[in-house]
């Protein structure tokens, strides 16, 4: 069982619609969760983190965290084309020499 | 906020020769630096954590006397691509974490060819 997991996708929603992504970590002592966007040819930037239960909403977006199923969720609303990118869940272990531990991620195409 | 620069953004080397990578945290001080390669279509893999003023830690497979990692301040880390090789062409991210658990900020990337 990887550490970090996500559908690799691709998911594919139509512009204007809820594009919902889905990470679940096996480490139960995770302390920080993080979504990150990265679009093709460039590097990863950070959307959201949160730290304990329950959901964290900056404007389009909302990540929800679920400890005791050990999963973490990003929802983003009213999508656009320019959402399409892959989405990067990332995990900092309990106890770690403070390194993430990264999701595969999962392709995002959001159609006109 | 929390703003990691790097430099140079895209290089051409030839086979044999060094390049260096920097990487430096504007706006705060980066407490540990990762150093990142990702190859096209694949998912970023990383290199070495680095903390100010100790050696680097290298995941394994990373060969350290090739890619040497310099963590000499808070706000500046170095990459230099010993010996580059053709193999060694590939996207490398650095980033960069304050104190406690703040999120990863990653620089642009630089992106390296070697003919």
């Amino acid at each position: 069982q990887k550490e970090v997991e996500q559908n690799s996708g691709p998911l594919s929603v139509p512009e204007g619609a809820i594009a919902s992504l889905n990470c679940t970590y096996s480490d139960r002592v995770s302390q920080s969760f993080f979504w990150y966007r990265q679009y093709s040819g460039k590097s990863p930037e950070l959307i959201m983190s949160i730290y304990s239960n329950g959901d964290k909403e900056d404007g389009r977006f909302t990540a929800q965290l679920n400890k005791a199923s050990q999963y973490v969720s990003l929802l983003i609303r009213d999508s656009q084309p320019s959402d399409s990118a892959t989405y990067l869940c990332a995990v900092n272990k309990a106890g770690n020499n403070r390194k993430l531990i990264w999701g595969l991620g999962t392709s995002l195409a959001v159609n006109p | 906020g929390a703003v990691v620069s790097q430099h140079p953004s895209r290089v051409i080397c030839k086979s044999g020769t060094s390049v260096k990578i920097e990487c430096r945290s504007l706006d705060f001080q980066a407490t540990t630096m990762f150093w990142y390669r990702q190859f096209p279509k694949q998912s970023l893999m990383l290199m070495a954590t680095s903390n100010e003023g100790s050696k680097a830690t290298y995941e394994q497979g990373v060969e350290k006397d090739k890619f040497l990692i310099n963590h000499a301040s808070l706000t500046l880390s170095t990459l230099t691509v010993t010996s580059a090789h053709p193999e060694d062409s590939s996207f490398y991210i650095c980033s960069a974490r304050g104190v406690g658990i703040s999120p990863l900020h990653f620089g642009n990337g630089t992106r390296l060819t070697v003919t």
